[in-house]
This record gives structure tokens, C-alpha cells and sequence, in this order.
């Protein structure tokens, strides 16, 4: 398996207050991706990151922000967690182009 | 935007069929394509990439192709098993893009 590690795995918070959930790669991968996934939707990508310091939004990117100062950790910011921002967010790593895409075992979010 | 669509949503089988799953996309343009698994709340498994330059991809009973013209790619499962039960997944890579754009997804269900 790749080594990607996310963190929390579960998480219960308060509308109105800030979460940021954490992704951790041991490979060395050069792109990092958040996802979202959520019943009739599917995968959505939120934002994802070319390089250390290098980001770029996706199509749901609203009402979340990123950061990437290492190679190893991107980290997903929900700046104020709002009711629809309960989801299951997976983190994503890839080398290039033409490499496959791992993901991360997931964190379950639930904003009350 | 590039569209993303498996059918069927849902299929039922028993066990021991050879089975097709579905993967259309809108832009032909298209880099790389992946196949997925996803079993309930777990992340996604890497199953098979195929370049856009590549017609077939084999991986034990799993075969994919594609036909980048068609916008079209199937998933072949051979002889299957209940241990294949899970959500199959598709996922494009464009050109220009480091971002991948997912289907919906089919649920299988092999029943033994």
C-alpha cells in the first residue's frame, strides 16, 4: 500500500468552528489532491496541490482552503464548518502524469 | 468540463459470470484512465491505469479497455467472485490538467 496517512479518521465539531484535517505521504509524490465524497454526488475534487507551496482549486472549493509548506503534508482548512460540509474527505498523492493515483483510507467529517 | 459516467449504477450477479463495466467520457482528450475499487467505507484501490496510448490493461481476472475516440472504457471481470462485491470506479486524467475527474460508480454485488 502507499503511504498515505490521513488524520483525524473521525471527527465531530461545532458549526462556526475551524477543522483542519491532515495528509501524510511517505512517497515522495509531487501532486496531493482533496477529495470529497458524499451519497449522489460521488468524488468530488476540492483542491489539490502541484508542488510545496504550489495549490490550485477544484470544483467544490468553496469554504476551504489548503496548505502545502513540506512534500509530505497537505492540509485541508474548513475555515468555519458549516452542516454541509459533513462529508467523507480522501486525500490523494500521485508522481506524474502518467502514474497511478493512491488514496488515503478517509476521514469522516460531521459538522452539528 | 469533462463528464464522467458508469452505468450500470447497480448490477446483481452470481457467482462465476463474466461480467462488463462501463466508463464514458465527454472530452476525448483525454491523458490516462483508472479503474478503482471501493469497499463500504473504505478508501479507493488502485486496480488498473491505462495510457492513452494503450488499448488494453490486464491484471488477473480484471481486464480494461479503451477507445479514447468513443470517449469509452470497460472494466472485464472474469469468473467472479463475492469477494469482488464492492464499487468500481472510474477516473479520467485530461491533458493540461493534473486533475482526474470520477464516475459515479457501479456497486456489484456477486452473490454466491
Amino acid at each position: 500500500d502507499a503511504g498515505i496517512t490521513q488524520s483525524p479518521r473521525h471527527k465531530v465539531t461545532e458549526t462556526g468552528t475551524p477543522v483542519t484535517l491532515r495528509c501524510h505521504q511517505t512517497e515522495n509524490h509531487r501532486y496531493m489532491y482533496w477529495y470529497r465524497q458524499d451519497p449522489g454526488h460521488g468524488l468530488r475534487l476540492i483542491h489539490y496541490s502541484y508542488g510545496v507551496k504550489d495549490t490550485d482549486k477544484g470544483e467544490v472549493s468553496d469554504g476551504y482552503s489548503v496548505s502545502r509548506s513540506k512534500t509530505e503534508d497537505f492540509l485541508l482548512t474548513l475555515e468555519s464548518a458549516t452542516s454541509s460540509q459533513t462529508s467523507v474527505y480522501f486525500c490523494a498523492i500521485k508522481d506524474g502524469a502518467g502514474t497511478e493515483a493512491f488514496f488515503g483510507q478517509g476521514t469522516r467529517l460531521t459538522v452539528v | 468540463k469533462q463528464e464522467v459516467t458508469q452505468i450500470p449504477a447497480a448490477l446483481s450477479v452470481p457467482e462465476g459470470e463474466n461480467l462488463v463495466l462501463n466508463c464514458s467520457f465527454t472530452d476525448s482528450a483525454i491523458y490516462n484512465l483508472q479503474w478503482f475499487r471501493q469497499d463500504p467505507g473504505k478508501g479507493l484501490t488502485s486496480l488498473l491505469l491505462i495510457q492513452s496510448s494503450q488499448r488494453e490493461q490486464t491484471s488477473g481476472r480484471l481486464n480494461a479497455s479503451l477507445d479514447k475516440s468513443s470517449g469509452r472504457s470497460t472494466l472485464y471481470i472474469a469468473a467472479s467472485q463475492p469477494g469482488d462485491s464492492a464499487t468500481y470506479l472510474c477516473a479520467v486524467l485530461l491533458y493540461n490538467f493534473n486533475k482526474f475527474y470520477f464516475g459515479s460508480g457501479t456497486k456489484l454485488n456477486v452473490k454466491p
